[in-house]
């Protein structure tokens, strides 16, 4: 079975600072791997996604992430963090076969300071 | 637009009684997902369906009921066997046939039962 963990529970940054959000996964194969964004009392938004080709992948809002097989992790990036990024951010990963299922992580609080 | 509506946003009960929370979509998705969001441990799976009239338990199914009688519908029932049912409840849809199959959020549900 599949795990994901995000080791930081909370982080604070500055407006303006980079940012770099921990994932680490446990998975057999190559996994498809996930970033979302949550703000307070919403749904889920899906930030960027991995599956195959280029380990560097953009997504929406200026983020970035890359994926390092060697590592088992997926890091969230940002070079600079804007006030509106403040909200909870979650890593996933997804099992191959039929059920496709995604197992997230317990997630990381982002807190931004002026 | 095309999306996952969920409704009612807040929803309160008293202890004993059964509750039904609504999902729908839009998207022409054929996969559907039940999450359960507790603070600090993420999203937990409840139920999943891949095709009409078809579902599978998650990993926290116990205390919970769904069907898939719609495409576009995917209703859930907090029954009264529910040990600890207040939580914020998350419903999601996916694609099947795309390699990299993320999960769409609608807004949620948070219920209260006392």
């Amino acid at each position: 079975a599949q795990s994901v963990t995000q080791p930081d529970i909370h982080i604070t940054v500055s407006e303006g600072a980079s940012l770099e959000l921990r994932c680490n996964y446990s998975y057999g194969a190559t996994p498809y791997l996930f970033w979302y964004v949550q703000s307070p009392g919403q749904g889920l938004q899906l930030l960027l996604k991995y599956f195959s080709g280029d380990t560097l992948v953009q997504g929406i809002k200026g983020f970035e992430a890359e994926f390092k097989r060697s590592q088992s992790s997926f890091n969230l990036r940002k070079p600079s963090v804007h006030w509106s990024d403040a909200a909870e951010y979650f890593c996933a990963v997804g099992a191959a076969g039929s059920a496709r299922q995604l197992t997230f992580g317990s997630g990381t609080q982002l807190t931004v300071l002026p | 637009d095309g999306g996952i509506t969920q409704s009612p946003k807040y929803l309160f009960r008293k202890e004993g009684q059964n509750v039904t929370l609504s999902c729908e979509q839009n998207l022409n998705h054929d996969a559907m997902y039940w999450y359960r969001q507790d603070p600090g441990q993420g999203l937990r799976l409840i139920y999943y369906s891949q095709i009409v009239n078809d579902f599978q338990k998650g990993d926290i199914a116990e205390g919970y009921s769904v069907s898939r009688e719609k495409k576009e519908s995917f209703p859930l029932t907090v029954t009264s066997a529910q040990k600890n049912p207040t939580a914020f409840y998350l419903c999601a849809s996916s694609i099947q046939d795309r390699p990299s199959y993320e999960q769409y959020f609608g807004p949620g549900t948070r219920l209260t039962v006392t």
